[in-house]
């Protein structure tokens, strides 16, 4: 069983409209988590990263969540945009190492 | 200026051929990395050098073997290649740690005939 489990695996939305990915991972203690956004035949982008103490952290239209006694996080974007289009992995970082999601596709029609 | 790049993109060849896939950063970071992404796109850390010294090698066949000729330079050289081997293969460097933010290469697609 992989110790970053991502949920859902894929979604689709309407442009506009407002979405929520998530991330729940069972290793700790962990030095910060990551979101990174992929576009198609790119390679993964980071969006945010946050501590073990860090609960929020937004970039732009991304909002990032952490709850350390759930083993929870979350990424919210607002007023999804076409360009949303991607693959959303989260990334748990324990000292050198590091455990990655397998992501969420999203994609935003018009 | 590209900050990571990688060459080849694309990198076609025969089962039991040798290839190599250069990747080079220029914002003076001192850890590169070097990923598989497969079918499922999964990423999956194959190896990691700090300043010329390799400091994870997560079981990965020892077919597979990263060269670093200086800090700015993480080549990846595969022997004897197996049909398993089609993947993206993606660079990466951070400014010191795994737990400062990587940048990305554009990713390499092998496919092995």
């Amino acid at each position: 069983k992989n110790q970053v489990e991502q949920s859902p695996q894929s979604l689709i939305i309407l442009e506009g409209k407002n979405c929520t990915l998530q991330c729940n991972y069972t290793v700790s203690p962990f030095s910060n988590l990551r979101w990174y956004k992929q576009d198609t035949g790119r390679g993964p982008v980071s969006l945010t990263i946050m501590t073990f103490s860090e609960n929020t952290k937004s970039n732009g239209r991304y909002t990032a969540t952490l709850d350390a006694d759930t083993k929870q996080s979350s990424l919210h974007i607002t007023a999804s945009q076409l360009s949303d289009s991607a693959s959303y992995i989260c990334v748990v970082t324990i000292s050198n190492d590091m455990r990655f999601g397998a992501g969420t596709r999203l994609t935003v029609k018009p | 200026d590209t900050a990571v790049s990688q060459t080849p993109k694309y990198l076609v060849t025969q089962m039991g051929n040798d290839k190599s896939i250069k990747c080079e950063q220029n914002l003076g970071h001192d850890t590169m990395y070097w990923y598989k992404q497969d079918s499922k796109k999964f990423l999956k850390i194959m190896f990691s050098y700090n300043n010329k010294e390799l400091i994870i090698n997560e079981t990965v066949p020892n077919r597979f073997s990263p060269k670093s000729p200086d800090k700015a330079h993480l080549n990846l050289h595969i022997n004897s290649l197996e049909l398993g081997d089609s993947a993206v293969y993606f660079c990466a460097s951070s400014q010191r740690t795994s737990r400062d933010t990587q940048y990305f290469g554009p990713g390499t697609r092998l496919t092995v005939l």
